[in-house]
């Protein structure tokens, strides 16, 4: 069964303070996988996606990888503004358009 | 074209009544998505169209969730006789049919059923 599993559930950090998130998944076949971000009462916002092992994309303090098990979103000196819940999702051969979400890491970043 | 719009943003109903939900995709976009989302867990597939097409469901849309989207612009989702169970966030998202940009979502609608 294809699924995504992120961990922290939940990460605190002070302002300045980098880290990593991790999402490592289980599917049968690797079309691609996402980053979104998702304030509370919002729909989630695209980040990144990713296709191959070895992939890097960066966006401003935000900086995802991908190997062939899991994907990494480095967060590079965070300010308040970063926190919000980032979710990882895959899109798998054997699921055709559907994307499947991991639980979502939920970031508070305090100055 | 401001994104993806979803409408109502809430709404509360009786168990048992029927409820329709409208989204309004970005207007370049041909693909269109329903997601439900509870709280404290990700989004999870329930349909998708191309244009017209309502082309894969989920096997969690039971029978008594039906969608539509004629003519290829909007969409609704209908629930009829809604359980306590049915209470999530109903998200629409939009798509080109790359993936590179990923899916833009609505803003989503927050449904109680009491």
């Amino acid at each position: 069964e294809d699924q995504v599993t992120q961990s922290p559930e939940a990460l605190r950090l002070q302002e300045g303070e980098s880290s990593s998130l991790n999402c490592s998944y289980t599917v049968s076949g690797l079309r691609g996988l996402f980053w979104y971000r998702q304030d509370p009462g919002k729909g989630p916002e695209f980040l990144f996606t990713l296709y191959s092992a070895g992939e890097e994309k960066e966006k401003e303090r935000l900086k995802a990888t991908l190997t062939k098990k899991e994907s990494f979103l480095h967060i590079t000196a965070p300010k308040p503004e970063d926190s919000a819940t980032y979710l990882c999702a895959v899109q798998a051969n054997q699921a055709g358009t559907a994307l499947i979400f991991g639980k979502g890491t939920t970031l508070s970043v305090s100055s | 074209d401001t994104g993806v719009s979803q409408d109502p943003r809430h709404k509360i109903t009786k168990r048992g009544q029927n409820v329709t939900f409208r989204c309004d995709p970005i207007s370049e976009h041909n693909r269109l998505y329903w997601y439900r989302q509870t709280l404290g867990q990700g989004p999870e597939f329930l349909t998708y169209f191309q244009n017209e097409a309502q082309l894969e469901k989920s096997r969690l849309l039971s029978d008594r969730f039906s969608a539509e989207r004629p003519k290829g612009s909007f969409s609704t989702l209908e629930i009829q006789r809604t359980e306590q169970g049915d209470s999530a966030m109903y998200l629409c998202a939009s798509s080109l049919e790359t993936t590179y940009y990923g899916y833009t979502f609505g803003s989503g609608t927050r449904l109680t059923v009491v």
